[in-house]
Parts: C-alpha cells; structure tokens; sequence
C-alpha cells in the first residue's frame, strides 16, 4: 500500500511561478524525501526532511513538514522549463524501514 | 563514476518466459530494492536486501524472485508466474550506518519490459 499520497496529481505552470505539491502520509515517519522523474528516467533525490524537523531550503526548492497533520509540501520558486518532471515524495517508517512511494505530482512548466 | 546500472534498457518477452534484469552498483552500499512502476503510478516496492545473502519481499513480491550473492549485485527475476509484467522496473540503492539508512535512495535508469 501507499503511504503517501501527492496532490495535485497534475500541475501546469509558466516559466517564472512558483510550483507547490502536497504529500500526506498515514502512519508516522522518520523522515520524508522527495524525487524528481523525468520521462523515462530514474529517480533522483532532491531533498530529505526529518520527523523533527519543521522547514528545510535548497537552492529554489524549500519543503515543510507538519508531523502533526502528517503532511508535507514542496515549493519550487521561479520555476523553469527545466523543471518539467514528475515528483514524488517518500516515507521512511524507522531507521531500516522501507521506503514508500506516492503516485506523484506531474509538473509541466511552460515557456 | 560511482552509480548504478540496470540492463538491458528495453526487453521484449514473449509470454511463459523468465526474464532476470540486472543490477549493479559500485557504491558500497549495502542496501538495494527493486521497484515496479506502472504508467501514472508510483513506485512499488518488489524485493529489498539490508545487507548480502538476505532479502524480503516488498509489496508485491509475487511472481519475482531476487539473489543477493555479492554485495554489488542484486538480479530480479520476471517469472512466467507474474500476470502483468509489463512495467518500468527500478533498481535503487542507499547507503547505511550502523543505526540505519545515512540518507537517500540512488536509483538507476530504469528497464522497460514489454510482454508480447
């Protein structure tokens, strides 16, 4: 089963707005990660937020985290073309846990 | 360049074949996982192995089978037993510590098999 869940499921935006996806998740986690797909292509892993930590930047991408809501989003600031990918969140349960995927958020940005 | 690899990229399979993907890292790291991925999905996780010579199911571990022989490699096994096999499979890896995972999954490109 999936524990998160990503929404939107699709996301349109121009060149220059800000991107944001939400992830929930059901049971409670030691920490949360989030991946960018292009078409076709593996994962890559762009950010990694732990159960106590509230906020993480890096460089235009900047996640939260609200345990107690058990939610997380991810703001992609001034957005580029480049940026066109799937993402994706996932959940580790404890230190040797397995991760768990979502279905994904579909972003297309235009020029 | 440290990284994993997947082969072959495609595969085409005819039905009431085994088809094995390979999957290799040069990164030291002791976990790996394989993981299914259908069109507008998201991944699903098949098998994993925490260190050599063990392995568990995933999620959906029917109808594949996995090796763990040397750290560095971790084989999957499309059996004829598997309904659906169609799929984008992913191979990952991610390092560990003495108290668990040190961070991310490292993911290799991908293998698209296609029953025909």
């Amino acid at each position: 089963s999936q524990q998160g869940e990503e929404d939107p499921q699709a996301l349109s935006i121009q060149e220059g707005e800000n991107a944001t996806m939400n992830c929930s998740y059901k049971t409670s986690i030691n920490n949360l990660q989030w991946y960018r797909q292009n078409s076709g292509r593996g994962l890559v892993h762009l950010i990694l937020i732990r159960s106590n930590e509230r906020e993480k930047h890096s460089g235009r991408l900047r996640v939260t985290l609200d345990t107690s809501k058990k939610s997380s989003s991810l703001l992609i600031t001034a957005s580029r073309a480049a940026d066109t990918a799937s993402y994706f969140c996932a959940t580790v349960t404890d230190s040797w846990g397995k991760f768990q995927f979502g279905a994904g958020t579909q972003v297309v940005v235009t020029p | 360049d440290g990284g994993i690899t997947q082969s072959p990229k495609y595969l085409f399979r005819k039905e009431g074949q085994n088809v094995t993907l390979s999957c290799e890292q040069n990164l030291n790291h002791d976990a790996m996982y394989w993981y299914r991925q259908d069109p507008g999905q998201g991944l699903r996780l098949i098998y994993y192995s925490q260190i050599v010579n063990d392995f568990q199911k995933g999620d959906i571990a029917e109808g594949y089978s996995v090796s763990r022989e040397k750290k560095e490699s971790f084989p999957l096994t499309v059996t004829s037993a598997q309904k659906n096999p169609t799929a984008f499979y992913l191979c990952a890896s991610a390092g560990t510590s003495g108290s668990g995972f040190t961070g991310e999954l490292f993911f290799g490109e991908g293998s698209r098999l296609t029953v025909l």
